[in-house]
């Protein structure tokens, strides 16, 4: 059972909308990551956390923003959707000895 | 060029078939290489971890490393339809990936094994 949580699974959301995707781990991991990855297509770091108060952009641009207030939990939020925002995200953490995964929000824009 | 490459695929093979997936990279400082799975409209999840050059099984799976010519691969032996998913290669200059952590990921090959 994964100790890493995403929420919703799927969001169809109108153009303009401000969302929020959740991500929380049970597990006390500081590293936390958000990846993007289209159907078929490869991981891209879009946001990267070491800890409380950290957040980094990763090697994807992406006009998402993130935050760390808490250890277990890191929100990433769009302020205005698009259509080419439709993807599916996906957050991660580790202790150091890989990652583990949440089953991943997938996001379409209409 | 992209620090790591992997035979996209897909590969379709019948059940029972001997698989062989497939990455090379380009970062001499690899020392830790990981295999993640990933079934449809879910999260990779950790297969197979190694450390440095040589092999490491554990039941079908058999995980191989050649640093010398930067070289790794996943076999599947008696490979089942549940083994059906896309496999994701992650080489790494240590366990949680690099300093801060990151890791790089191949793009994936689809594996399907059909009954």
């Amino acid at each position: 059972e994964a100790d890493i949580y995403q929420t919703p699974r799927y969001l169809v959301i109108g153009t303009g909308k401000k969302i929020t995707l959740e991500c929380s781990q049970t597990m006390g991991h500081d590293k936390m990551y958000w990846y993007q990855q289209d159907p078929g297509m490869e991981l891209h770091l879009i946001h990267y956390s070491y800890g409380v108060n950290s957040t980094e952009k990763g090697d994807l641009s992406s006009e998402s923003t993130v935050s760390r207030i808490r250890t277990e939990h890191f929100p990433l939020t769009l302020e205005s959707a698009r259509p080419s925002h439709t993807s599916q995200y996906l957050c991660a953490s580790t202790s150091g000895y890989g990652y583990t995964f949440g089953s991943g929000t997938r996001l379409t824009v209409v | 060029q992209k620090e790591v490459e992997q035979d996209p695929g897909p590969l379709s093979v019948p059940e029972g078939a001997i698989v062989s997936l497939n990455c090379t990279y380009s970062n001499s400082a690899f020392q830790y290489f990981m295999w993640y799975r990933q079934y449809s409209r879910k999260g990779p999840e950790l297969l197979m971890y190694t450390y440095s050059s040589g092999n490491k099984e554990d039941g079908r799976f058999t995980a191989q490393v050649d640093k010398s010519s930067k070289y790794i691969s996943l076999f599947i032996r008696d490979s089942q339809p549940s083994d059906s998913a896309t496999y994701l290669c992650a080489p790494s200059t240590n366990a949680g990936g690099t300093s801060y952590g990151k890791l790089t990921f191949g793009q994936g090959t689809i594996l399907t094994v059909h009954p």
